[in-house]
């Protein structure tokens, strides 16, 4: 089966703390993406990567970083937490280089800044 | 850029009523079409998908038709049933260099009851 893992299902983390949300998959993908899931708003794309080491921001970027060091293995990093940034994460990943691919989806990190 | 946009919910329906959930979209190209599925507590899965003009996509009885003349891809059901509980979202896939982005609408929360 097909695994995209993400490490934690829920966090609470203080304001001000750094966050690290890790994301792994076993399907050798070339393309990686985070996601914030809030009600009304849908999914929203924070940053993507095509490969390993290169990234590009999405949508709403600000307040994130990420990295990709390994082609299996995708981090979300917080940099200082705000209130503002509680929110349902996903991870997806899929193969690059054609646009009818199917997305993979991991469960979610469910994120309470306090 | 691209957008998906898709019917507020929430739906509520009775067991074996008839759904449509109407989607419509905006995208240079030729984009490709889908349907992902969320359950209580999961990531998204994929549905069903379409990549060409006219072709339609189609699984566990949920149908949906790529209609380039209208920008639309509407999902139907002729039956639905309790455990189709669940948020769908449309999305369409474009490409742009090597950013083949994943767009999202805002999901459709879809209740049945029994």
């Amino acid at each position: 089966d097909v695994k995209v893992t993400q490490s934690s299902r829920y966090l609470v983390k203080r304001t001000g703390e750094k966050v690290f949300l890790e994301c792994v998959q076993d399907m050798d993908h070339e393309n990686m993406f985070w996601y914030r899931q809030d009600p009304g708003l849908g999914l929203r794309l924070i940053y993507f990567s095509y490969d390993v080491k290169m990234k590009e921001k999405g949508d709403i970027p600000e307040g994130y970083s990420v990295s990709r060091e390994k082609k299996e293995r995708f981090s979300l990093i917080l940099e200082s937490a705000s209130t503002n940034q509680t929110s349902m994460y996903l991870c997806a990943s899929r193969t690059g280089g054609a646009t009818n691919t199917e997305a993979f989806f991991g469960q979610g990190t469910r994120l309470t800044v306090v | 850029g691209d957008s998906v946009t898709q019917m507020e919910g929430p739906v509520t329906l009775s067991e074996e009523a008839f759904l449509t959930i109407n989607c419509t979209y905006t995208a240079t190209g030729y984009p490709s079409l889908f349907w992902y599925v969320q359950y209580p507590g999961e990531g998204l899965q994929l549905l069903l998908k379409a990549t060409k003009a006219d072709d339609k996509g189609s699984n566990k009885g949920f149908e949906a038709t790529y209609r380039k003349e209208t920008t639309s891809f509407h999902l139907e059901k002729g039956s639905v049933q309790v455990s189709d509980s669940a948020v769908y979202f449309c999305a369409l896939q474009n490409s742009g260099g090597s950013n083949y982005k994943l767009t999202f609408g805002k999901g459709t929360l879809l209740t049945v009851n029994p």
